[in-house]
């Protein structure tokens, strides 16, 4: 059964520093998310993409994140300035979208990211 | 902005006990998704739940869509040490755009 993968699986990193977290979605879907979660809190959403471009993002998502699809099988979400508060488990989600419509989001086994 | 509540936030069961877990939304949602994670795991699609007053079931598992499409609910009869983990429930205002997670139900069994 096709999975949404993410590399790496733990990515620890000094303040400040830019960091990217890696996804490939299944290969039919059409939508794309980054959610976070906090240890020990609920998941939160970052960003959709849909036709190359972001279609919501949330208050998280500042001038500090950028989400790109370098080429047809990546998305990536790009930390410029890593906080300390940036310290999370990142997830990818792929939707498939289009007809027969499904909402069903499948989420990776997400990236932990430790910000010191 | 849409806010999920989940209650009760933890629950310790006796294994074959039952065990129920209670999702609000502030505003009405066109479909409600269940979601389990196991420690350190991630989120696994459940099911989703779209008609007012929907009923499904998986097994032991018995989810419910209210009738005014703001609460749910997830029932599971006769728990297991295999049901440990943290239920969210998840909404939006449409099934493409951002899911918003309620806040959790963790289930632990005690054998």
């Amino acid at each position: 059964e096709p999975e949404v993968t993410q590399t790496p699986s733990h990515q620890v990193t000094q303040m400040g520093q830019e960091v990217i977290l890696r996804c490939v979605p299944i290969s039919n879907h059409l939508y794309f998310y980054w959610y976070r979660q906090i240890l020990g809190q609920k998941v939160e959403f970052l960003v959709s993409f849909y036709n190359n471009e972001i279609s919501e993002k949330s208050e998280i998502f500042d001038d500090q994140f950028s989400v790109e699809r370098p080429d047809g099988s990546n998305f990536t979400l790009k930390i410029r300035s890593t906080k300390l508060e940036d310290s999370a488990m990142y997830f990818c989600a792929s939707l498939r979208g289009g007809r027969p419509r499904t909402d069903t989001q499948y989420f990776g086994p997400g990236t932990r990211l430790t910000v010191l | 902005g849409q806010q999920v509540m989940q209650i009760p936030q933890y629950q310790h069961v006796q294994e074959g006990e039952d065990f129920t877990t209670y999702c609000n939304s502030s505003t009405t949602l066109s479909n409600i998704q269940w979601y389990k994670q196991r420690p350190g795991g991630h989120p696994v699609f459940l099911i989703q739940l779209v008609k007012s007053g929907e009923v499904k079931k998986q097994k032991r598992l018995t989810f419910q869509f209210g009738e005014a499409k703001k609460n749910s609910s997830l029932h599971i009869t006769a728990t297991q040490t295999t049901d440990v983990g943290t239920y969210f429930c998840a909404g939006g205002p449409a099934g493409n755009e951002k899911l918003t997670f309620g806040t959790g139900t963790r289930l632990t069994i005690i054998p």
